[in-house]
């Protein structure tokens, strides 16, 4: 159980395009997902915290209108790159928990590969 | 920021081996410690999630523990094989709903 389905797994685009990043949770609601980023060779770094019908908290340094967050339902999160460009090249992942608090494991996505030319 | 730290970034072991990693985080406001095995093209699976000082859990050949006072936790591998070869990852949680990642632990067992 608690699986979370992330799409899609990898996408290369041109420089200014935007790329939508979805988030499923498939066998449970998950009323928060998480957003994280990850450089070469350093850790997961949260971008921004997508609570459903509200909206995204947005880390510092996280700009939000370059990273849209939409948090429509209690199954799915989507993250849009707007205008990317090249420094946007990184690895996205998302994560949710199928119950509330820290002390709950976080149940992750497999990850996009975003590469922008 | 809060600060935590894995160590060693990368490990290579030979088949049967037992080995040891570690996470260090702030002792103050704590509120969890996870663990998570990160495999090549998957996603990060949850090992452990511990919350009081003095915790051991253990999972088959895995087994972590934790000292919140002094800010480490420990994972153990028993008897190593190629099958955990994987990046481990811990995250520290206070009391808010975030958690802070460590940089991972990249773990290689050789057959």
């Amino acid at each position: 159980g608690a699986v979370v389905s992330q799409h899609p797994s990898w996408v290369i685009c041109k420089s200014g395009t935007s790329v939508k990043i979805e988030c499923r949770s498939l066998d449970f609601q998950a009323t928060t997902m998480f957003w994280y980023r990850q450089f070469p060779k350093q850790s997961l770094m949260l971008m921004a915290t997508s609570n459903e019908g509200s909206k995204a908290t947005y880390e510092q340094g996280v700009e939000k209108d370059k990273f849209l967050i939409n948090h429509a339902s209690l199954t799915l999160s989507t993250l849009t790159v707007t205008s990317a460009h090249p420094e946007d090249s990184s690895f996205y992942i998302c994560s949710a928990r199928a119950s509330q608090g820290p002390g709950s494991p976080l149940h992750f996505g497999n990850g996009t590969r975003l590469t922008v030319t | 920021i809060l600060n935590v730290e894995q160590s060693p970034q990368s490990l290579h072991v030979q088949e049967g081996d037992s080995t040891n990693f570690t996470c260090s985080f702030p002792s103050s406001n704590f509120y969890a410690l996870h663990w998570y095995r990160w495999e090549t093209a998957k996603s990060p699976e949850a090992l452990f999630v511990m919350t009081l000082n003095g915790d051991e859990k253990k999972k088959g050949r895995i087994s972590a523990t934790l000292n919140t006072k002094e800010g480490y936790s420990y994972l153990y591998i028993k008897g190593s094989q190629p099958e955990d070869s994987a990046t481990y990852l811990c995250a520290f949680g206070n009391a808010g709903n975030m958690l802070t990642f460590g940089g991972g632990t990249r773990l290689m067992v050789k057959p």
